[in-house]
C-alpha cells in the first residue's frame, strides 16, 4: 500500500497571500496525483489530478507540481473561499486508493 | 448536472447491517466506474470498494473485506453497499464518488450519509 503524507498538517496564511502545500508518496506514483478541497460539512471537491490538471472549474490561482513522490499543491493569492482541508490522493497504484491525511489551511 | 444522492445512514447497533444506496442522474451511469470512500467523524479519508461499469470488478479495502458487498443497477442508476457485521470503527460519513472517465481520480462526490455504528 502506498502511504502519502502531508505537511503541513495546519497552515496558517492570510487572505491575498500564497499558500504551498506538500504531499509525499512512499513510492513513486508516476503524475497520478490528485488534490481535493473539502469545506465543513460538505463533500470533498476535485480540484487537480495528473498532478497538474486543474479540474473543471477551478480557478487558476490553483496550480499543482510535482511527480513521482513529491507534489506539491500552490494556491497563489488566497481568497476566503479558499480556507479548507486539502487532500491528495494517488491512483497509481490501486487498490487500495490512498488518501494523505489532509492539510488545513486557515485564518 | 451530475448528481450524486446518497441514503440509508443512520444508526445501527454493532453487529447489525445496513443498505446504502447511491442514486446517480445527469450522466450514463453505466458508462462510469464507481466508488464508496468513508469519513469518520474528524477524520479523513479512506477508500471503502470500487465497482467497474458492468460489475465485472470489484474491490474492497481490507478493513471491510468479507463484511461488505458493493453493487450496482444501471437500469435503475443506482449504487449500493450492503454492510454487515457493523463495528464501532465503521462509524462514518459515507460518499459515493464517480470515477473520471478515461482517469482513476474521482470527479464528483455525492453530499454523503452519516453511519453510526452504537448500542
Amino acid at each position: 500500500e502506498i502511504v502519502m503524507t502531508q505537511s503541513p498538517a495546519t497552515l496558517s496564511v492570510s487572505p491575498g497571500e500564497r499558500a504551498t502545500l506538500s504531499c509525499r508518496a512512499s513510492q513513486s506514483v508516476s503524475s497520478n496525483l490528485a488534490w481535493y478541497q473539502q469545506k465543513p460539512g460538505q463533500a470533498p471537491r476535485l480540484l487537480m489530478y495528473g498532478a497538474f490538471i486543474r479540474a473543471t472549474g477551478i480557478p487558476a490561482r490553483f496550480s499543482g507540481s510535482g511527480s513521482g513522490t513529491e507534489f506539491t499543491l500552490t494556491i497563489s493569492i488566497l481568497q476566503s473561499e479558499d480556507f479548507a482541508v486539502y487532500y491528495c490522493q494517488q491512483y497509481n497504484d490501486w487498490p487500495p486508493y490512498t488518501f494523505g491525511q489532509g492539510t488545513k489551511l486557515e485564518i | 448536472e451530475v448528481q450524486l444522492a446518497e441514503s440509508g445512514g443512520g444508526l445501527v447497533k454493532p453487529g447489525g447491517s445496513l443498505r446504502l444506496s447511491c442514486a446517480a442522474s445527469g450522466f450514463t451511469f453505466s458508462s462510469y466506474s464507481m466508488n464508496w470512500v468513508r469519513q469518520a467523524p474528524g477524520k479523513g479519508l479512506e477508500w471503502v470498494s470500487s465497482i467497474s461499469s458492468s460489475s465485472s470488478y470489484i474491490d474492497y479495502a481490507d478493513s471491510v473485506k468479507g463484511r461488505f458487498t458493493i453493487s450496482r443497477d444501471n437500469a435503475k442508476n443506482s449504487l449500493y453497499l450492503q454492510m454487515n457485521s457493523l463495528r464501532a470503527d465503521d462509524t462514518a460519513v459515507y460518499f459515493c464518488a464517480r470515477v473520471k472517465f478515461g482517469e482513476g481520480t474521482f470527479d464528483y462526490w455525492g453530499q454523503g450519509t452519516l453511519v453510526t455504528v452504537s448500542s
